[in-house]
Protein backbone atom coordinates (compact mmCIF):
# COMPACT_ATOMS: atom_id res chain seq x y z
CA UNK A 1 0.00 0.00 0.00
CA UNK A 2 1.77 3.38 -0.97
CA UNK A 3 1.44 5.63 2.00
CA UNK A 4 2.59 9.06 2.27
CA UNK A 5 3.65 10.17 5.55
CA UNK A 6 4.59 14.21 7.12
CA UNK A 7 6.12 14.72 10.10
CA UNK A 8 5.86 17.03 12.06
CA UNK A 9 2.01 16.68 12.06
CA UNK A 10 1.99 19.91 13.90
CA UNK A 11 4.95 23.09 14.14
CA UNK A 12 5.01 26.62 15.99
CA UNK A 13 7.78 29.06 15.27
CA UNK A 14 8.65 32.14 15.82
CA UNK A 15 8.66 34.47 13.05
CA UNK A 16 11.41 34.75 10.82
CA UNK A 17 12.86 31.28 11.50
CA UNK A 18 13.95 29.09 8.89
CA UNK A 19 12.46 25.62 9.09
CA UNK A 20 11.74 22.30 7.39
CA UNK A 21 8.63 20.26 6.34
CA UNK A 22 9.30 16.48 5.87
CA UNK A 23 7.12 14.09 3.68
CA UNK A 24 7.98 10.36 2.89
CA UNK A 25 6.52 7.71 0.78
CA UNK A 26 6.93 4.19 0.94
CA UNK A 27 6.62 3.15 -2.73
CA UNK A 28 10.11 4.98 -4.51
CA UNK A 29 8.21 4.72 -7.84
CA UNK A 30 7.09 7.97 -7.68
CA UNK A 31 5.89 9.94 -10.38
CA UNK A 32 5.78 13.58 -9.77
CA UNK A 33 5.32 15.05 -6.15
CA UNK A 34 3.49 18.32 -5.29
CA UNK A 35 2.98 20.81 -2.18
CA UNK A 36 0.07 22.25 -1.56
CA UNK A 37 -0.76 24.85 1.72
CA UNK A 38 -4.54 24.97 2.65
CA UNK A 39 -6.19 27.70 4.34
CA UNK A 40 -8.35 27.12 7.27
CA UNK A 41 -11.87 26.97 6.06
CA UNK A 42 -10.43 27.11 2.46
CA UNK A 43 -9.60 25.53 -0.68
CA UNK A 44 -6.01 24.17 -2.04
CA UNK A 45 -3.62 26.30 -3.52
CA UNK A 46 -0.79 24.66 -5.39
CA UNK A 47 3.29 25.83 -4.32
CA UNK A 48 5.57 23.65 -6.19
CA UNK A 49 5.36 20.81 -8.31
CA UNK A 50 8.67 18.29 -8.74
CA UNK A 51 8.44 16.05 -11.67
CA UNK A 52 10.53 12.61 -11.02
CA UNK A 53 13.45 13.68 -13.31
CA UNK A 54 13.74 17.10 -11.18
CA UNK A 55 15.70 16.87 -7.73
CA UNK A 56 14.39 20.60 -6.62
CA UNK A 57 11.89 23.83 -7.19
CA UNK A 58 12.22 26.66 -5.92
CA UNK A 59 9.56 29.80 -5.53
CA UNK A 60 10.69 32.50 -3.75
CA UNK A 61 11.11 31.96 0.19
CA UNK A 62 9.77 28.36 -0.93
CA UNK A 63 12.54 25.45 -1.84
CA UNK A 64 11.04 21.60 -2.28
CA UNK A 65 13.09 18.38 -2.76
CA UNK A 66 12.82 15.67 -4.02
CA UNK A 67 15.21 12.17 -3.01
CA UNK A 68 13.43 9.01 -4.84
CA UNK A 69 16.12 6.78 -3.72
CA UNK A 70 15.39 7.75 0.16
CA UNK A 71 11.69 8.71 -0.36
CA UNK A 72 11.70 12.00 0.92
CA UNK A 73 10.82 15.24 -0.04
CA UNK A 74 11.35 18.38 2.13
CA UNK A 75 9.78 21.66 1.72
CA UNK A 76 11.92 24.72 3.02
CA UNK A 77 10.38 27.82 3.98
CA UNK A 78 12.94 30.79 4.24
CA UNK A 79 12.14 33.90 6.95
CA UNK A 80 8.84 32.61 7.92
CA UNK A 81 5.92 35.21 8.15
CA UNK A 82 2.60 35.03 9.96
CA UNK A 83 0.87 35.17 6.86
CA UNK A 84 2.68 31.39 6.04
CA UNK A 85 0.49 29.91 8.60
CA UNK A 86 -1.19 27.06 7.35
CA UNK A 87 -1.63 23.36 6.51
CA UNK A 88 0.88 22.41 4.15
CA UNK A 89 0.04 18.90 2.13
CA UNK A 90 2.52 16.37 0.16
CA UNK A 91 1.19 15.13 -2.25
CA UNK A 92 2.65 11.93 -4.33
CA UNK A 93 1.42 11.79 -8.22
CA UNK A 94 0.88 7.92 -9.40
CA UNK A 95 2.33 7.15 -12.62
CA UNK A 96 -1.35 7.14 -14.20
CA UNK A 97 -1.17 11.14 -12.49
CA UNK A 98 -4.82 10.75 -11.06
CA UNK A 99 -4.50 8.63 -8.30
CA UNK A 100 -3.15 11.00 -5.96
CA UNK A 101 -1.97 9.73 -2.89
CA UNK A 102 -1.56 12.37 -0.22
CA UNK A 103 -0.08 13.11 3.22
CA UNK A 104 -2.30 14.40 6.61
CA UNK A 105 -0.44 17.76 6.38
CA UNK A 106 1.97 19.34 8.68
CA UNK A 107 -0.28 22.85 10.39
CA UNK A 108 2.27 25.18 10.57
CA UNK A 109 1.76 28.28 13.15
CA UNK A 110 3.89 31.53 12.58
CA UNK A 111 4.03 33.36 15.39
CA UNK A 112 4.43 36.78 15.46
CA UNK B 1 -8.18 32.06 -17.24
CA UNK B 2 -10.26 31.48 -14.09
CA UNK B 3 -8.89 28.81 -12.32
CA UNK B 4 -10.62 25.48 -11.77
CA UNK B 5 -14.61 26.82 -10.38
CA UNK B 6 -16.58 25.24 -7.81
CA UNK B 7 -20.22 25.57 -6.64
CA UNK B 8 -21.48 26.20 -4.32
CA UNK B 9 -18.54 26.89 -1.80
CA UNK B 10 -20.68 25.64 1.27
CA UNK B 11 -23.92 23.76 0.84
CA UNK B 12 -26.13 22.86 3.78
CA UNK B 13 -28.34 19.98 2.91
CA UNK B 14 -30.85 18.27 5.78
CA UNK B 15 -30.68 14.09 6.25
CA UNK B 16 -32.56 12.64 3.22
CA UNK B 17 -31.99 15.29 0.68
CA UNK B 18 -29.78 15.36 -2.55
CA UNK B 19 -26.41 17.29 -2.54
CA UNK B 20 -25.07 18.34 -6.25
CA UNK B 21 -22.04 19.67 -6.18
CA UNK B 22 -20.70 21.14 -9.79
CA UNK B 23 -17.14 21.62 -10.92
CA UNK B 24 -15.98 23.44 -14.33
CA UNK B 25 -12.51 22.60 -15.13
CA UNK B 26 -9.72 24.90 -16.53
CA UNK B 27 -10.15 26.11 -19.98
CA UNK B 28 -8.31 23.37 -21.81
CA UNK B 29 -8.52 20.56 -19.48
CA UNK B 30 -10.49 17.41 -20.08
CA UNK B 31 -9.70 15.48 -17.03
CA UNK B 32 -11.60 16.49 -13.79
CA UNK B 33 -10.79 14.58 -11.04
CA UNK B 34 -12.92 14.17 -7.18
CA UNK B 35 -11.88 14.23 -3.90
CA UNK B 36 -13.16 14.24 -0.33
CA UNK B 37 -11.68 15.34 3.09
CA UNK B 38 -13.58 14.53 5.96
CA UNK B 39 -12.70 16.95 8.64
CA UNK B 40 -9.00 16.34 10.50
CA UNK B 41 -8.09 14.28 7.72
CA UNK B 42 -6.56 14.20 3.98
CA UNK B 43 -7.77 14.32 0.91
CA UNK B 44 -9.03 10.80 -0.37
CA UNK B 45 -9.34 10.07 -4.02
CA UNK B 46 -13.03 8.97 -5.37
CA UNK B 47 -13.74 9.41 -8.99
CA UNK B 48 -11.84 10.45 -12.12
CA UNK B 49 -13.53 11.57 -15.74
CA UNK B 50 -13.01 12.37 -18.76
CA UNK B 51 -15.64 13.99 -21.16
CA UNK B 52 -18.47 11.72 -21.28
CA UNK B 53 -16.57 8.64 -19.28
CA UNK B 54 -15.56 7.62 -15.72
CA UNK B 55 -12.33 6.37 -16.13
CA UNK B 56 -12.17 5.82 -12.41
CA UNK B 57 -14.27 5.48 -9.72
CA UNK B 58 -12.70 3.32 -7.14
CA UNK B 59 -12.75 5.48 -4.23
CA UNK B 60 -16.44 6.30 -5.13
CA UNK B 61 -19.03 4.85 -2.38
CA UNK B 62 -21.06 2.12 -3.97
CA UNK B 63 -24.48 3.78 -3.18
CA UNK B 64 -25.71 7.41 -3.34
CA UNK B 65 -22.83 8.52 -4.92
CA UNK B 66 -23.05 8.89 -8.46
CA UNK B 67 -20.62 11.45 -10.91
CA UNK B 68 -20.92 12.83 -14.25
CA UNK B 69 -18.54 14.94 -16.90
CA UNK B 70 -21.01 15.47 -19.80
CA UNK B 71 -20.06 16.93 -23.00
CA UNK B 72 -21.08 20.20 -22.55
CA UNK B 73 -21.16 21.70 -18.80
CA UNK B 74 -19.97 21.25 -16.02
CA UNK B 75 -18.91 18.06 -13.66
CA UNK B 76 -21.58 16.77 -11.21
CA UNK B 77 -20.76 15.05 -7.94
CA UNK B 78 -24.38 14.19 -6.89
CA UNK B 79 -25.04 12.60 -3.12
CA UNK B 80 -28.46 11.05 -3.16
CA UNK B 81 -29.74 11.22 0.75
CA UNK B 82 -27.49 12.29 2.64
CA UNK B 83 -26.23 11.11 6.30
CA UNK B 84 -24.42 12.98 8.45
CA UNK B 85 -21.17 11.12 7.66
CA UNK B 86 -21.33 12.91 3.74
CA UNK B 87 -20.30 16.09 5.74
CA UNK B 88 -16.97 17.15 4.16
CA UNK B 89 -15.14 19.39 2.20
CA UNK B 90 -14.99 18.32 -1.70
CA UNK B 91 -12.47 19.04 -4.01
CA UNK B 92 -12.42 19.24 -7.73
CA UNK B 93 -9.16 19.18 -9.61
CA UNK B 94 -8.76 19.45 -13.47
CA UNK B 95 -5.44 18.81 -15.77
CA UNK B 96 -4.54 18.32 -19.04
CA UNK B 97 -4.68 14.93 -20.73
CA UNK B 98 -0.19 15.50 -20.40
CA UNK B 99 1.08 13.50 -17.73
CA UNK B 100 3.49 15.49 -15.53
CA UNK B 101 1.28 18.28 -15.17
CA UNK B 102 0.24 19.92 -12.19
CA UNK B 103 -3.08 19.06 -10.49
CA UNK B 104 -5.56 22.56 -10.76
CA UNK B 105 -7.81 22.53 -7.49
CA UNK B 106 -10.72 24.80 -7.02
CA UNK B 107 -11.88 26.00 -3.61
CA UNK B 108 -13.68 23.23 -2.73
CA UNK B 109 -17.38 22.78 -1.73
CA UNK B 110 -18.08 22.73 2.11
CA UNK B 111 -21.48 19.84 2.38
CA UNK B 112 -22.61 20.26 5.59
CA UNK B 113 -25.62 18.05 6.38
CA UNK B 114 -28.18 18.68 9.33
Amino acid sequence: KQEVTQIPAALSVPEGENLVLNCSFTDSAIYNLQWFRQDPGKGLTSLLLIQSSQREQTSGRLNASLDKSSGRSTLYIAASQPGDSATYLCVRLRDSNYQLIWGAGTKLIIKP
Amino acid sequence: NAGVMQNPRHLVRRRGQEARLRCSPMKGHSHVYWYRQLPEEGLKFMVYLQKENIIDESGMPKERFSAEFPKEGPSILRIQQVVRGDSAAYFCASSTSLQGTEAFFGQGTRLTVV
